[in-house]
C-alpha cells in the first residue's frame, strides 16, 4: 500500500540551528511532493511542492527541500530556525494511483529552545 | 486569509445538538474535501467533492452528512455526535481532482469541535 512516513514524531532545536524533518513515501514512479506547516489551532500552509526538474526545491518562510529517488525521500531543511517555526510539518504525496488525492504523513512537531 | 474560510471557528455542542460547519472558497476551484484531524492521530479525509458531486466516503458515519450546494461551498450537517468526534475539522479545495495532486490544497483554518 502507499504510504507516507514521518519518523520523527518530535524534534526540538535551539534557535539558530540547522533543521532537517524527514519523509519518506512509497510509491513507485515519482510521485508529487509537498510539505505543509499548520500552526497551533490553525489549518494547514503550503510550504513547497516538487512534481519535476530540480531536485532541490526552494519554498517560503527560508525552507527547502530535496527530492532523493533513490532514497524516495524528501526531507525538509532549514539552515536557521526561528522561534517562529514552532508548529506541526507534514509531508504530502500526490499520485494517480493513489485515486486523485493528497496522502498525508502523520506529522512531525517543531519544537524550538532558546 | 488563505482563500478558504470555515465558520466557526469554534464550536461546543452537546450530544443531540444538530449544527453544520461551513466551508467557502473563491478560488475557482472546482474540487473540495473536508478532513478530520484528531490528537496524535493523522489526518483523516472524509468526504470529496468534485463539481459539487459527492466522489468519496471514506466509511464516515451517517451522523456527519455533507453538502455541496455549488462549488463554493461545502457544509458539514452533524447530529447525534459522540465525544470522540471532537477534533478540529479542517475543509480544503483544489482547482480540480487530478490537479490537487499537481499544486496540493489549499486549507481553511479549520473548525474546532468540541462535543460534550
Amino acid at each position: 500500500a502507499q504510504s507516507v512516513t514521518q519518523p520523527d514524531i518530535h524534534i526540538t532545536v535551539s534557535e539558530g540551528a540547522s533543521l532537517e524533518l524527514r519523509c519518506n513515501y512509497s510509491y513507485g514512479a515519482t510521485p508529487y511532493l509537498f510539505w505543509y506547516v499548520q500552526s497551533p489551532g490553525q489549518g494547514l500552509q503550503l510550504l513547497l511542492k516538487y512534481f519535476s526538474g530540480d531536485t532541490l526545491v526552494q519554498g517560503i518562510k527560508g525552507f527547502e527541500a530535496e527530492f532523493k529517488r533513490s532514497q524516495s525521500s524528501f526531507n525538509l531543511r532549514k539552515p536557521s530556525v526561528h522561534w517562529s517555526d514552532a508548529a506541526e510539518y507534514f509531508c504530502a504525496v500526490g499520485a494517480m494511483e493513489y485515486g486523485n488525492k493528497l496522502v498525508f504523513g502523520a506529522g512531525t512537531i517543531l519544537r524550538v529552545k532558546s | 486569509e488563505t482563500g478558504v474560510t470555515q465558520t466557526p471557528r469554534h464550536l461546543v455542542m452537546g450530544m443531540t445538538n444538530k449544527k453544520s460547519l461551513k466551508c467557502e472558497q473563491h478560488l475557482g476551484h472546482n474540487a473540495m474535501y473536508w478532513y478530520k484531524q484528531s490528537a496524535k492521530k493523522p489526518l483523516e479525509l472524509m468526504f470529496v467533492y468534485s463539481l459539487e458531486e459527492r466522489v468519496e466516503n471514506n466509511s464516515v458515519p451517517s451522523r456527519f452528512s455533507p453538502e455541496c450546494p455549488n462549488s463554493s461551498h461545502l457544509f458539514l450537517h452533524l447530529h447525534t455526535l459522540q465525544p470522540e468526534d471532537s477534533a478540529l475539522y479542517l475543509c480544503a479545495s483544489s482547482q480540480d481532482l487530478g490537479t490537487g495532486n499537481l499544486y496540493g490544497y489549499t486549507f481553511g483554518s479549520g473548525t474546532r469541535l468540541t462535543v460534550v
